[in-house]
């Protein structure tokens, strides 16, 4: 069974520019997560997804950052503008569903906004 | 509203030693308790649940956890180290009843020595 995959695997942009991160979840998994994951911190939930609705955003800094998941399968992330503490690795997850808690995790995106 | 502490982000053992790393949560509701662990430039990998059946839960790579409710905690252990176990350790805890939103703590790092 393929794991969760994403893309890029590392990223270095100027502050102020846009970046895009990409997930594909594991094939059947209803639920996606992105989190962030700044050095020496443990992951923050940035928005949860169930299918193609959001569960939760609430620590989504909505002024920057958006997420979308179109057909319920492959997810996007997107900072506009970066900031210099959005330095982080991204991580995806998926689930089976809401009530299954098992978390399945890609390897992450490392941003560096310089 | 739910947290997580871990006791310690440094651990170091030699190698056959004895592992313990602490994990203290806080939840409004009975909760799912995870260990997590992550090695360098790797996603993280689920390394056992709790999820209110068993207190005394047993992993891969011969890790076991014990779900303490009196104490609100849940100490990842391993009888001897090995020299791969040397990696970052996260403990979770899930509001099972909020969509299953997961709360990480800060991690600890697991230095094994020979």
């Amino acid at each position: 069974e393929a794991g969760v995959a994403q893309s890029p695997r590392y990223k270095i942009i100027e502050k102020r520019q846009s970046v895009a991160f990409w997930c594909n979840p594991i094939s059947g998994h209803a639920t996606l997560y992105w989190y962030q994951q700044i050095l020496g911190q443990g992951p923050k939930l940035l928005i949860q997804f169930q299918n193609n609705g959001v569960v939760d955003d609430s620590q989504l800094p909505k002024d920057r950052f958006s997420a979308e998941r179109l057909k319920g399968v492959d997810s996007t992330l997107k900072i506009q503008p970066a900031k210099l503490e959005d330095s982080a690795v991204y991580l995806c997850a998926s689930s089976l569903g809401l009530g299954n808690n098992e978390q399945f995790f890609g390897p992450g995106t490392r941003l560096t906004v310089l | 509203a739910q947290s997580v502490t871990q006791l310690g982000s440094h651990v170091s053992v030699s190698e056959g030693a004895l592992v313990l790393l602490r994990c203290n949560y806080s939840s409004s509701v009975p909760p799912y308790l995870f260990w997590y662990v992550q090695y360098p430039n790797q996603g993280l990998q689920l390394l056992l649940k709790y999820t209110s059946a068993a207190t005394l839960v047993k992993g891969i790579n011969g890790f076991e956890a014990e779900f303490k409710k009196s104490e609100t905690s849940f100490h990842l252990t391993k009888p001897s180290a090995h020299m791969s176990d040397a990696a970052e350790y996260f403990c979770a805890v899930s509001d099972h009843t909020n969509a299953g939103k997961s709360t990480f703590g800060d991690g600890t790092t697991l230095t094994v020595k020979p």
